[in-house]
Parts: structure tokens; C-alpha cells; sequence
């Protein structure tokens, strides 16, 4: 069945240093898609970053960079240079090819200190 | 501007008492959503449409109803809202399915049932 998880509940991180976001992944469909959302206090569902299970390189927008191990079956979210708007619930997800549903794990509250 | 909109962002109704929460998404997207955040439960998805007139159950669908009589438009009805339906629900649309199309959501309605 298909199921991510992401195990940390929460993570502090200092003001200007990178942080890993944990996610991981299980399917049987060699064809995937995984995402990375945020969700700041607001409540709005923002899209950061995608990456697809061909891909030979690992995605990067900006400051996010998706760390994918394919055969560990891991998408890790890399925050470089925190600021402290990316103070934020953070959620991984995944869309097989076969269906429209996009699968969530439990999120990741990140807390930047300044 | 390309964007999902929901309605009411905030409501609470006492249980029993139907009650419609709007949506609609202007990008022409055939796919469409609505999930239910709850704390450490990540989100699920209630019911989805792949396009007009087609609509099935996601994972969590007791107690909803949905309709896709436009392609732009995919209301949620709670016909007898229960408190355990308090939560904050997500209206998402996507071009199609398949796994490299992401979701663009609506920003939440947090819906309380007394």
C-alpha cells in the first residue's frame, strides 16, 4: 500500500543555518511523483518542490532542494540559509501514476530561532 | 489570476443542519479534491472527480456528499453535519491525473460542529 511518513513531529532550526526535512516513502509503482508542501500558521497549502521517481537529478527551487534516494525510497526536504518565515508546517506527498491521489504524510513542524 | 476558491474560509453550524461548502478553480483543471486536515493525521481525502459527472470516494467519505456538474466547480455537502466533522477542509484542483501534476489548493475552510 501506498504511505509516507515523515518521523519528525517537530524540529527547531537556527536563523541561517540548513535543515533536513525526513521523508519517507512506500509503493509499488516503479511510476511516482513526490512533493513537498507548507503550510505556515495561516493554513494555506503551498507548493515547494517536485521531484519524479525518472529523474536523474535531484530538484531544487530556490533554497529547497529535494534529496532523493531512490532505492532507500527517501525525499528529504534541504532548507538552506533558514529565514524565519519558512517557520512552518511542512508535508511530504506522493502521486502514483495509475491514480489521481495525492498521499500526505503527518507534516513536520518547523521552528526557526533567531 | 490562476487560483482555487473556497467558501466560507471560517464557519461553525450545529449538528444536523446541512450545510454546502463552495469551491471553484478558474485553470480548466479536470481533477479535483477535497481533503480533511486533522492534527496527526496528516491529510486524507474524502471524495475526488476526474471530470465532470464522474466522482468516487476517497479514503475518509462517510458524511459527505459531492457534486461536478461544471468542470470548474465541486461543492462538498455535509447533510447531517456530527462534531466529529469539525476540521479544516481543502479544495485542490490538478490538470489531470498522473503523477507529475501537482495540486493547487484553496485556502482551507475551518468548519466547527456543535
Amino acid at each position: 500500500a501506498q504511505k509516507i511518513t515523515q518521523t519528525q513531529p517537530g524540529m527547531f532550526v537556527q536563523e541561517k543555518e540548513a535543515v533536513t526535512l525526513d521523508c519517507t516513502y512506500d509503493t509499488s509503482d516503479p511510476s511516482y511523483g513526490l512533493f513537498w508542501y507548507k503550510q505556515p500558521s495561516s493554513g494555506e497549502m503551498i507548493f515547494l518542490i517536485y521531484q519524479g521517481s525518472y529523474d536523474q537529478q535531484n530538484a531544487t527551487e530556490g533554497r529547497y532542494s529535494l534529496n532523493f534516494q531512490k532505492a532507500r525510497k527517501s525525499a528529504n526536504l534541504v532548507i538552506s540559509a533558514s529565514q524565519l518565515g519558512d517557520s512552518a508546517m511542512y508535508f511530504c506527498a506522493m502521486r502514483e501514476y495509475q491514480g489521481g491521489k495525492l498521499i500526505f504524510g503527518q507534516g513536520t513542524e518547523l521552528s526557526v530561532k533567531p | 489570476e490562476a487560483q482555487v476558491t473556497q467558501n466560507p474560509r471560517y464557519l461553525i453550524t450545529v449538528t444536523g443542519k446541512k450545510l454546502t461548502v463552495t469551491c471553484s478553480q478558474n485553470m480548466n483543471h479536470e481533477y479535483m479534491s477535497w481533503y480533511r486536515q486533522d492534527p496527526g493525521l496528516g491529510l486524507r481525502q474524502i471524495y475526488y472527480s476526474m471530470n465532470v459527472e464522474v466522482t468516487d470516494k476517497g479514503d475518509v467519505p462517510e458524511g459527505y456528499k459531492v457534486s461536478r456538474k461544471e468542470k470548474r466547480n465541486f461543492p462538498l455537502i455535509l447533510e447531517s453535519p456530527s462534531p466529529n466533522q469539525t476540521s479544516l477542509y481543502f479544495c485542490a484542483s490538478s490538470p489531470r491525473e498522473g503523477l507529475n501534476y501537482g495540486y493547487t489548493f484553496g485556502s482551507g475552510t475551518r468548519l466547527t460542529v456543535v
